[in-house]
């Protein structure tokens, strides 16, 4: 089955760091990049940066400010986005994605990160 | 980095259509035809409907179109049906971004 799996809710105190995965199957992992997006309570979409899980070459929004860094596993098929020096505006629903040509076409279930004092 | 533009809300009866725009600028939706659309239920992750601007994924309903003239895309949906009634993101490669998305616009099938 072709899906993306990520990891479970995470609560993090303001300072701290983030870890998501994003667990791939039913399709070849390196033949199509990640990208990550993130949703924050009752917000639109933002994206927030790709791998390419090939090579392991990454993109990143400039709004994170070197916050953030994306890996990848080819041997499991999973990707990584972490996030440090986290803020209580980085409260949001983190997706995984799959990109095909000209589009985002399968999502994760998303990751909700709450970053509380 | 500015999200592209997109009316907050739209309405239409049953079977009346509705179109949905999404205003960039020439280094994004205007310079590219990588735009997609994707429609969002509520406490659900986002799915794909258009691509490459007017193209659709399979098994996406024929009822979805989209088009593009200069920095506006747009995506019109034909023989609103009670099911339609969601979020929905436009998205467009940009030059320096390199993605972006829209500010989301909620339909709601009167």
């Amino acid at each position: 089955q072709v899906q993306l799996v990520q990891s479970g809710p995470e609560v993090k105190s303001p300072g701290a760091s983030m870890k998501v995965s994003c667990q791939t199957s039913g399709y070849s992992f390196t033949g199509y990049h990640i990208h990550w997006v993130r949703q924050a309570p009752g917000q639109g979409l933002e994206w927030v940066g790709w791998i390419r899980t090939d090579n392991g070459a990454t993109k990143f929004s400039q709004t994170f400010d070197g916050r953030v860094s994306m890996t990848r596993d080819t041997s499991i098929a999973t990707a990584y986005l972490e996030l440090n020096s986290l803020r209580s505006d980085d409260t949001a629903i983190y997706y995984c994605s799959r990109l095909v040509v000209g589009g985002l076409d399968l999502w994760g279930q998303g990751t909700l990160v709450s970053v509380s004092s | 980095q500015s999200a592209l533009a997109q009316p907050a809300s739209v309405s239409g009866s049953p079977g009346q259509s509705v179109t949905i725009s999404c205003t960039g600028i020439s280094s994004d939706v205007g310079g590219y035809t990588y735009v997609s659309w994707y429609q969002q239920h509520p406490d659900k992750a986002p799915k794909l409907i258009i691509y490459d601007v007017s193209s659709r994924p399979s098994g996406v309903s024929g009822r979805f179109s989209g088009s593009k003239s200069a920095n506006t895309a747009s995506l019109t949906i034909s023989g609103l049906q009670t099911e339609d009634e969601a979020e929905y993101f436009c998205s467009s490669f940009r030059a320096r971004g390199p993605y972006v998305f829209g500010t989301g616009t909620r339909v709601t099938v009167l």
